[in-house]
């Protein structure tokens, strides 16, 4: 069974542009998370989707937003990159809205230069 | 609003030690609790969860975890550490048993053998 994949791996921008990350849950699974994980700061909450609405937002400015897509899998936009925004980030899922059994992809870092 | 304390941000054992690592949350109302792990180069994996019952709950590799309601703490053990079990912990709390998981900032393990 192919685990939850993210792309791209890596991903460099400069201070301004815009970046998109993407995300394929398991199969079956219809609840996707959105997780930031920057150095010393531990995951931080980001986003959830499921069935295609959001359903949370942590405490992140508006230029952070997402989408869920038909087939579950889920893009992450941030806006006007500010070099803190440099981080792994990280995508989750699980099977329904439970949160017993998320598993997490390996990652996107993204590099704001 | 939902918070995770972590004590340590850097412990560092001998193999065969004995290993506790402290976590606090904060949330007023009926918690699911969880343990996940980050080995190097890898994603991140659950090593155990508390929803009820028995507040002591045993997780993979001999870990093990106690769930104390009246200190709001969840900490992690394992009698005698390995080499491989260098990684960095995260300690996570979920509001019942859906949606996203609030994570405290990790705890990094170095095993010296």
């Amino acid at each position: 069974e192919a685990g939850v994949t993210q792309s791209p791996t890596h991903l460099i921008k400069t201070r301004g542009q815009q970046a998109t990350l993407r995300c394929s849950p398991i199969s079956g699974h219809t609840s996707v998370y959105w997780y930031q994980q920057a150095l010393g700061l531990g995951l931080q909450f980001l986003l959830w989707y499921d069935e295609g609405e959001e359903r949370n937002r942590g405490n992140f400015p508006p230029r952070f937003s997402g989408r869920q897509f038909p087939n579950y899998s889920s893009e992450l936009n941030v806006n006007a990159l500010e070099l803190e925004d440099s981080a792994l980030y990280l995508c989750a899922s699980s099977p329904g809205t439970t949160n017993e059994k998320l598993l997490f992809g390996s990652g996107t870092q993204l590099s704001v230069l | 609003a939902q918070s995770v304390s972590q004590h340590n941000h850097h412990v560092i054992l001998s193999e065969a030690a004995s290993l506790e690592l402290g976590c606090n949350y904060s949330y007023g109302g009926t918690v699911n609790l969880f343990w996940y792990v980050q080995y190097p180069g890898q994603h991140l994996q659950l090593l155990l969860k508390y929803f009820s019952g028995d507040p002591l709950v045993k997780g993979i590799k001999g870990f093990e975890a106690e769930f104390i309601k009246s200190k709001f703490s969840f900490n992690l053990r394992k009698p005698s550490v390995q080499w491989s079990d260098t990684a960095e912990y995260f300690c996570a709390v979920g509001g019942g048993s859906q949606g996203n998981l609030i994570f405290g900032k990790g705890t990094k393990l170095s095993v010296k053998p």
